[in-house]
């Protein structure tokens, strides 16, 4: 049972690019949330996707947008980099939006902006 | 929204019991109380998770007091692979935690 997959593992963009990151989640699961993650510091929530549409989201950007297609699986777009954008970008999976639902983790992209 | 503090780091002896302590004076009524672990370039992992007194699965005990204003997870003879960031999440007052930022939670060293 395939667990979250991410891709890539690491990229590497200079400051004003944009960015495509890409999460398939756990078999069975239909929810998918975004997190980013900097040196030295905790997942902070970014948005959750349920049923194609963007069901939360955390105090980020319009840069920020993403997209979850029918087969759940979700990307992350990121215009207009900032050398603040470099971080640890985490995606997770979870059976619907049931706020106290299990979150189930990829191993992240890491993302270095120059 | 509730705010939680834990130990910035801890330190142990294999084969010890460990004890993590986490503040969440703020809690509401409807949350409940989930710790994650994480290791190095790997996203958080579920441990366990609780609203009162206490549960108990195959890796971890969480205890709560009445008060639910803090919590305990205990990690029973702690190994080397124990070496983690431990992370207390509640929820943010809708009576979830999937929109609260970790914090920086506990850094646990275990010492041959």
């Amino acid at each position: 049972d395939a667990g979250v997959t991410q891709s890539p593992t690491h990229l590497i963009k200079t400051r004003g690019q944009q960015v495509t990151l890409r999460c398939s989640p756990k078999s069975g699961h239909d929810t998918v949330s975004w997190y980013q993650q900097a040196l030295g510091q905790g997942p902070q929530f970014i948005f959750q996707y349920y049923e194609e549409e963007e069901r939360q989201r955390g105090n980020f950007p319009d840069r920020f947008s993403g997209h979850q297609y029918p087969n759940y699986s979700s990307e992350l777009n990121v215009n207009a980099l900032l050398l603040g954008d470099s971080a640890l970008y985490l995606c997770a999976s979870s059976l619907g939006t049931d706020l106290d639902e299990k979150l189930f983790f990829g191993s992240g992209t890491q993302l270095s902006v120059l | 929204l509730a705010k939680t503090t834990q130990p910035i780091s801890m330190d142990s002896y294999e084969g010890q019991e460990v004890n993590i302590t986490c503040s969440h004076n703020n809690i509401a009524t409807n949350d409940y109380i989930t710790w994650y672990q994480q290791f190095p370039s790997q996203g958080p992992r579920f441990i366990i998770q609780g609203y009162k007194t206490k549960v108990t699965n195959e890796v971890a005990s969480l205890f709560i007091p009445a008060d639910r204003k803090s919590s305990t997870l205990s990690l029973p003879r702690v190994s080397l692979s124990d070496t983690a960031v431990y992370y207390c999440l509640v929820g943010d007052g809708t009576g979830g935690y999937q929109k609260v930022t970790f914090g920086t939670g506990t850094k646990l060293q275990v010492i041959p």
